[in-house]
């Protein structure tokens, strides 16, 4: 079964600083991804970063970034220069295709 | 990128009443998915909407307490039937990007059910 376990319900930053947010999964898939998803307070979810396991280079985007540890299944991610636009709730995830599966999630604060 | 509309956006419904949401896409998809969010919790998988064919539903989700129309390429229908306070969620519709991993959701339809 696939599991993604995200341990910080709450995170909070300064602007400008920098914030990791943690999360760990487990698969039986030896094919899959990883990604990352924001949902601000109007609720549209977005994709913020997208990982292929096979690979083992870091996916980035602009000021968002992650630490991908394949042995230790661990996948978090990294804002750098935190904006007050970056204040929402973040959700890790897996998946093989299109079926996804997420964590519960971080409630990102962003602080002025 | 896919823009995705749902109707209605929040409802207040009273118990053992259906609701059905409505997921409209401007560009035509194979594959619709149907998410449940639950107060504090993440997203779960309801459903995949194929054209033409049944819904797939995952463990824990039957046709009679959600079914599910896609009468074409660009429209998908949820209903929540004869609900109870636990439906009180939100709803979302998404569609694949075509990149693995990757979907596009719409804004959601928040049902809340007395």
């Amino acid at each position: 079964a696939q599991t993604v376990t995200q341990s910080q319900p709450e995170m909070s930053v300064q602007e400008a600083e920098t914030v990791t947010l943690s999360c760990t999964y487990d698969t039986s898939e030896s094919d899959y991804y990883l990604f990352w998803y924001k949902q601000p307070p109007s609720r549209q979810m977005i994709l913020v970063i997208r990982q292929e396991a096979y690979k083992q280079q870091n996916a980035t985007e602009n000021r968002f970034s992650v630490n991908f540890q394949k042995a230790a299944k661990s996948f978090s991610l990294k804002i750098s220069d935190s904006q007050l636009g970056d204040a929402a709730m973040y959700f890790c995830g897996q998946g093989g295709s299109e079926k996804l599966v997420f964590g519960k999630g971080t409630k990102l604060t962003v602080n002025p | 990128s896919a823009v995705i509309s749902q109707k209605p956006s929040r409802d207040i419904c009273q118990r053992g009443t259906s609701l059905t949401i409505q997921c409209q896409v401007d560009s035509q998809v194979t594959m619709m998915f149907w998410y449940r969010q639950q107060p504090g919790q993440s997203l779960t998988l309801i459903a995949t909407a194929n054209q033409g064919s049944e819904a797939t539903y995952e463990s824990g989700f039957v046709i009679d307490k959600f079914p599910i129309s896609r009468p074409n390429l660009t429209f998908s229908t949820l209903t929540v039937s004869n609900m109870s306070p636990e439906d009180s969620s939100i709803y979302l519709c998404s569609v694949g990007s075509g990149r693995p991993g990757e979907l596009f959701f719409g804004e959601g339809s928040r049902l809340t059910v007395l």
